[in-house]
Formats: C-alpha cells, structure tokens, sequence
C-alpha cells in the first residue's frame, strides 16, 4: 500500500529554468512532509521540509508548497542548475505516534546544461 | 565526519549466510531508523530503535531479521540464513529524538549481494 506517490519517474528541465517535482500521499494523518535529495551510490540527504499546519515553505532556491484538502505537495527549485541532478524523494511523517518515514519511489530530476 | 556512519558499504554474501550491517549515528543522535531499498522502489522503514529498546519493528520481516541497538556501539541490523531477495540497499538514519517534526539524516546506505 503505497501511502506516498510520485508519479512521474523522471523529469527534465533546462538550465536556469523552474523544476517542479509532485508528490501525493493517501493518509490524511500526516502531518510532516520532507523532500530528500539522492545522488548514486549515496544516502538521501535532508532538502526541506513543511509541517502541515503551513502551506509554504521556501529555502533559498527551493520552495515547497502543501495543498491539504488535495493531499498534495510539490517541490519548485528556481533556477534549476546542473548540480540539482538527482532523484528527489517525498517523504512524510504522522502523528499516530510512528515515528517511521513514508517514502516515495522518487523522482529522477536532470537539468541540462 | 559527524554524519550517519554505516559500515560495511558493500557486502556479498551467499544464500544461507548471515549478513551483519552497522550503523553509527550522528553525534547527540539517540534515534535510529533502518530502511531498505529494492531496486527502482523507494526507501521502505523496517525498524526504530532507541538505545537498548526496540519502538517499533513494523516493517521488519518476521524471520531472519533482527535489530538492536546496545548501550554502548553501533546498532546492527542482521539478517540470518540470506536469500536472493534480500539483496538490497540498507539505509540506517538518525534524529536527536523523536521524527515526526525533526528530519532524520541519513548515512551512505549498506548495498548487500546475495549470491
């Protein structure tokens, strides 16, 4: 039962342009959304992340947006640059006391230079 | 390096062996996650512990695989008597206490061949 969804495989997205990486999820206990960032052959590194009593979030480059009445996030990294290829993993947390991540499948991202 | 430790990164063994994977978590950490991933799958939680307790085995399979995490060391994920299907990258994460409104970060990942 996959609670997390990204339903696109793969994006591609010229330098300098905006990604947008999606994300869904089925469980209206979640309350904590995280974004993770995964090059080859290395663990998930921590991106950003939205509690749920907000609806954005922005670091820098890279913003995420949560829309609960759709159970829906998103990912917007402008510009995008050559060094933001990787795949890209939603991940959320609940409050029912499990203290374990739902992934995603996740979302390979290249930028092309 | 002050991050998530695993060690070793890469591990062969054959079927019926036993696998052992380590994991030191980040200094203050006293929360530990593994997770693993099959190939084009995301990361699927397998077990949390804090030290000297499991809290939640949920994702665990109910044989062959064990978790602990001692007083003192690494927490060791172990798998007996290996099969094919276990062959899989083993993440382990940590978190100053409990997720849910911290991240856990993540180490280098364990990937375990089984022949």
């Amino acid at each position: 039962d996959q609670q997390v969804k990204q339903n696109s495989p793969s994006l591609s997205v010229q330098e300098g342009r905006i990604s947008i990486l999606n994300c869904d999820y089925t469980n209206s206990m979640f309350d904590y959304f995280l974004w993770y960032k995964k090059y080859p052959a290395e663990g998930p590194t921590f991106l950003i992340s939205i509690s749920s009593i907000k609806d954005k979030n922005e670091d820098g480059r890279f913003t995420v947006f949560l829309n609960k009445s759709a159970k829906h996030l998103s990912l917007h990294i402008v510009p995008s640059q050559p060094g933001d290829s990787a795949v890209y993993f939603c991940a959320a947390s609940g409050k029912t006391g499990a203290n374990n991540l739902f992934f995603g499948t996740g979302t390979r991202l290249t930028v092309i230079p | 390096n002050a991050g998530v430790m695993q060690n070793p990164r890469h591990l062969v063994r054959r079927r019926g062996q036993e696998a052992r994977l380590r994991c030191s978590p980040m200094k203050g950490h006293s929360h530990v996650y593994w997770y693993r991933q099959l190939p084009e799958e995301g990361l699927k939680f397998m077990v949390y512990l804090q030290k000297e307790n499991i809290i939640d085995e949920s994702g665990m399979p109910k044989e062959r695989f064990s978790a602990e995490f001692p007083k003192e060391g690494p927490s060791i994920l172990r798998i007996q008597q290996v099969v094919r299907g276990d062959s899989a990258a083993y993440f382990c994460a940590s978190s100053p206490m409990a997720s849910g409104t911290y991240e856990q970060y993540f180490g280098p990942g364990t990937r375990l061949t089984v022949t």
